[in-house]
């Protein structure tokens, strides 16, 4: 099977823009989790998605949104971007997880420079 | 939400010691209690897990125990090797996925 992708791999942008990225679960999995990762910040976790319905959020503001297509794909968008955004955004995806436990594959990810 | 304390959050060992990473969580109703591996530059890699109704598991040199009743795991390293050298995230899931903040290892050759 592939693995999960995740584009672009790297961007820059300027303070105040927005931004998409994108990310292709496994095949056969229905779950998509994003996550925020920074320096001494660990894996910060900003949504998940299942069968296209946001089931959980975690707490970022809602300048980060995200969705999920009916093939599973799932998009997130960050608008009025701040230098603090600057980070790696890593997307996992799941058979399911919510109360059974299943493993998160993981993207590699797409790093995200705001100047 | 669910309070994950991941310790040390930094190690180093000389080659061939142990290393020991503890988690502790509140929520009881988690059930599932993985642990992943960062190289620099790679994406995060799940090493070893474990599940509520298993006190201990064991992968060559990598295990995993589980203490329900005072709501902490951790992950033991023996015979550690350069290529150890990582971080280290441990997760757990219920309701939702949470991740402790990591711990970086270095192996001293």
């Amino acid at each position: 099977k592939a693995g999960v992708t995740q584009t672009p791999r790297y961007l820059i942008k300027t303070r105040g823009q927005q931004v998409t990225l994108s990310c292709s679960p496994i095949s056969g999995h229905r779950s998509v989790s994003w996550y925020q990762q920074t320096p001494g910040q660990g894996l910060q976790f900003l949504f998940e998605y299942f069968s296209e319905t946001q089931r959980n959020k975690g707490n970022f503001p809602g300048r980060f949104s995200g969705r999920q297509f009916s093939n599973s794909r799932s998009e997130m968008n960050v608008s009025t971007l701040e230098l603090g955004d600057s980070a790696l955004y890593l997307c996992a995806s799941s058979q399911d997880y919510r109360g059974l436990g299943y493993e998160q594959y993981f993207g590699p990810g797409t790093r995200l420079t705001v100047t | 939400g669910e309070n994950v304390e991941q310790h040390p959050s930094t190690l180093s060992v000389q080659e061939g010691d142990s290393a020991v990473i503890k988690c502790t969580y509140s929520d009881s109703a988690s059930n599932y209690f993985p642990w992943y591996k960062q190289e620099l530059g790679k994406r995060p890699q799940l090493i070893i897990d474990i599940r509520s109704n298993v006190g201990e598991k064991k992968d060559q040199r990598i295990a995993v125990t589980l203490n329900k009743t005072a709501k902490h795991f951790s992950l033991h390293i023996t015979e550690t090797q350069p290529e150890d050298s990582a971080v280290y995230f441990c997760g757990l899931s219920g309701n939702q996925f949470y991740f402790g903040t990591g711990t970086s290892l270095t192996v001293i050759p």
